[in-house]
């Protein structure tokens, strides 16, 4: 099983600032990983596939980078609603998540 | 507008079973893969199961296979997942997605169905 290790586990940011969001792999999942935002109460919503390809009416303030192993998301300008906890996801071998990072206020 | 409506979930007691239902509206139903992803409240994510777009292909994940069962009626545009000798690990809110290619990502979810395993 390929574990996905997301880091921080909680990102204090004020808003307006940028967010930067880790995501590790076990071993290589090329460019199959997605990112989604889960807001308390809500299903999870896709933001990212691809590694770096923003889903259908994902602002352009949402971004993906890395391949194999190592991966980011990146918020550039934090919004009141983008407080939530985001997970990474392989789909590489099977389909498994990271433990979330949550991004609260500051 | 893509639609996922998750019903079927309540208490049940351990060893006992309950089968979840999904319908789908707004694309070609049996165009996509089907996903089951699971949550227990206040934690992560975690895959359950697959059906492909014709029902002939199916995965499950190690912690259900030989207990849970994934189908689907195209002609309904549901799914469903029959969850049988339940265990009090089997706790969460399950979501029912769609796939978005090729079995790949989570494209559109349901808003969930609670299932609690307890005696």
């Amino acid at each position: 099983e390929i574990v996905m290790t997301q880091s921080p586990a909680t990102l204090s940011v004020s808003p307006g600032e940028r967010a930067t969001l880790s995501c590790r792999a076990s071993q290589t999942v090329r460019s199959n990983l997605a990112w989604y935002q889960q807001k308390p109460g809500q299903a999870p919503r896709l933001l990212i596939y691809g590694a770096s390809t923003r889903a259908t009416g994902i602002p352009a303030r949402f971004s993906g980078s890395g391949s194999e192993t190592e991966f980011t998301l990146t918020i550039s300008s934090l919004q009141s609603e983008d407080f939530a906890v985001y997970y990474c996801q392989q789909y590489n071998n099977w389909w498994t998540f990271g433990q979330g990072t949550k991004v609260e206020i500051k | 507008e893509v639609q996922l409506l998750e019903s079927g979930g309540g208490v049940a007691q351990p060893g006992g079973s309950l089968r979840l239902s999904c319908a789908a509206s707004g694309f070609s139903f049996d165009d996509y893969a089907m996903h089951w992803v699971r949550q227990v409240p206040g934690k992560g994510l975690e895959w359950v199961s697959l059906i492909n777009g014709d029902g002939g292909t199916t995965y499950y994940a190690d912690s259900v296979e030989g207990r849970f069962i994934i189908s689907r009626d195209n002609s309904k545009h549901s799914l469903y997942l029959q969850m049988n000798s339940l265990r009090t690990e089997d706790t969460a809110l399950y979501f029912c997605a769609k796939d978005g290619n090729s079995l790949t990502f989570f494209h559109y979810w349901g808003q969930g169905t609670l299932v609690t395993v307890s005696a």
